[in-house]
């Protein structure tokens, strides 16, 4: 089946622009969290989502950074007035919520890189 | 806070070699996770481990859990040069009893280099 899809894959964006990224979860997952990877460095969370309420935004470094997933499903990372040290890939995962698998497995989509200039 | 700390952070090894990957983690959680990174690519789960002695294996790679020591392994057998590529564990904190809020908390990350 389909896995997490995010577009768009790169995303140039000049200091001070805001940027808008997307998430597409795979199909039926309740939860959808954001991370933000540095070069070099493992994945961060940023914030977690079940359904469509924002239950966890502990790790969004600014007030910059917002995220929606209004209708419980496709999920918004919004960056306002970027800023260079904003330049990483942001990673989206889903996960299903099931209470009958402990795994909490969590799905990873490709990824937008986004560079700041 | 929690913390996750993978040693060695580079490894560049022969093939046919064996190594071990070891991950640290400072606080108790009993769900550990090894994923791949390929250059350019998104993370593709390896493991997932869930309790005390768990071992899985997949051809060369074997992970195990010890949630006393708060130490996982992923050890190489036989490196080929198709297991080149970033190995990152992480580990699980519940934020929120019932909610779910289970974030994953990652490592450095190891990068491995197999030479033919």
């Amino acid at each position: 089946g389909a896995g997490v899809s995010q577009s768009p894959r790169y995303k140039v964006a000049k200091r001070g622009q805001d940027v808008a990224l997307r998430c597409d979860p795979i199909s039926g997952h309740v939860s959808l969290f954001w991370y933000q990877q540095a070069l070099g460095q493992g994945p961060e969370f940023l914030t977690y989502f079940q359904n469509e309420a924002q239950l966890d935004k502990s790790g969004l470094p600014s007030d910059r950074f917002f995220a929606e997933r209004p209708e419980g499903s496709v999920s918004t990372l919004k960056i306002q007035r970027t800023q260079q040290e904003d330049s990483a890939v942001y990673l989206c995962a889903s996960s299903p919520f099931d209470p009958w698998d402990t795994t909490y497995e969590q799905y990873f989509g490709p990824g937008t890189r986004l560079t700041v200039t | 806070e929690l913390k996750v700390e993978q040693n060695p952070l580079f490894l560049s090894m022969q093939e046919g070699k064996n190594y071990t990957i070891y991950c640290n983690y400072s606080t108790t959680s009993d769900r550990l996770y090894w994923y791949r990174q390929d250059p350019g690519k998104s993370l593709e789960s390896l493991f997932v481990l869930l309790s005390n002695g768990a071992v899985k294996q997949e051809g060369r790679l074997m992970a195990s859990l010890d949630t006393k020591a708060r130490l996982s392994t992923l050890h190489i057998t036989a490196a080929v040069h198709d297991l080149s590529a970033t190995y990152f564990c992480a580990v699980v904190r519940v934020a929120y009893s019932g909610a779910g809020s289970y974030q994953l908390t990652f490592g450095k990350g190891t990068k491995l280099s197999v030479i033919p």
